[in-house]
């Protein structure tokens, strides 16, 4: 499978500071999901990327597939208390579905 | 529409004792699979099934198997359960595309 490294593994922010969380690979990845998990929730799906140097926004999110398409970063401008959770990058082979996730970013945000 | 439910949503057992876990969607996806989550390791696959009639082993399927009952169901089995297959079980299906989560099961393995 497609191998990802995700940093940081933990980070705090106060409410209203901006937040980004990095997905690497040493191999050039086909594609790139993003999901989000709440705490005590399943992981849900936020985005897929799939051309190289794409950027999609949703709402105070930014996602972006880096040129070279080795590396992804999820930003969120002004977090809220409700951006709480664990954020995972994904990435599959031939078949979207078999994905290799990163071992994600867990977001802590003091109110 | 409940999307992918499992059961049952949290068991204790005994190491040594078997247990199945099950999974259904009505989402009419051909993909299903298992994986488990432990703290700092992510999401790892055990187990999928591309379409009914198949499937294949991931990156963790020591000590599982699993079967593609129909198109709506996909189970998995622990035949002798170990203390290191504590973890929380998620199904998923997709079409294949973006994957869709059930709720997960907590197992823990005594």
């Amino acid at each position: 499978g497609q191998q990802v490294m995700q940093i940081p593994q933990y980070q705090h922010v106060q409410e209203g500071e901006d937040f980004t969380t990095y997905c690497n690979s040493s191999t050039t990845l086909s594609n790139i999901q993003w999901y989000k998990q709440r705490p005590g929730g399943h992981p849900v799906f936020l985005i897929q990327l799939v051309k190289s140097g794409e950027v999609k926004k949703q709402k105070r999110l930014t996602f972006q597939f880096g040129e070279a398409k080795k590396n992804s970063s999820l930003h969120i401008t002004a977090t809220q208390t409700t951006d709480v959770g664990t954020y995972f990058c994904a990435s599959g082979g031939t078949s979207y579905g078999k994905l290799t996730f990163g071992q994600g970013t867990i977001l802590t945000v003091h109110p | 529409n409940a999307g992918v439910t499992q059961t049952p949503k949290f068991q204790v057992l005994k190491t040594g004792q078997s247990m199945t876990l099950q999974c259904a969607q009505d989402m009419n996806h051909n993909s299903m699979y298992w994986y488990r989550q432990d703290p700092g390791m992510g999401l790892r696959l055990i187990y999928y099934s591309a379409s009914e009639g198949t499937t294949d082993k991931g990156e963790v399927p020591n000590g599982y198997n699993v079967s593609r009952l129909n198109k709506r169901e996909f189970s998995l089995r622990l035949e002798s359960a170990a203390p290191s297959q504590t973890s929380v079980y998620f199904c998923a299906s997709s079409t294949p595309g973006p994957l869709y989560f059930g709720p997960g099961t907590r197992l823990t393995v005594t």
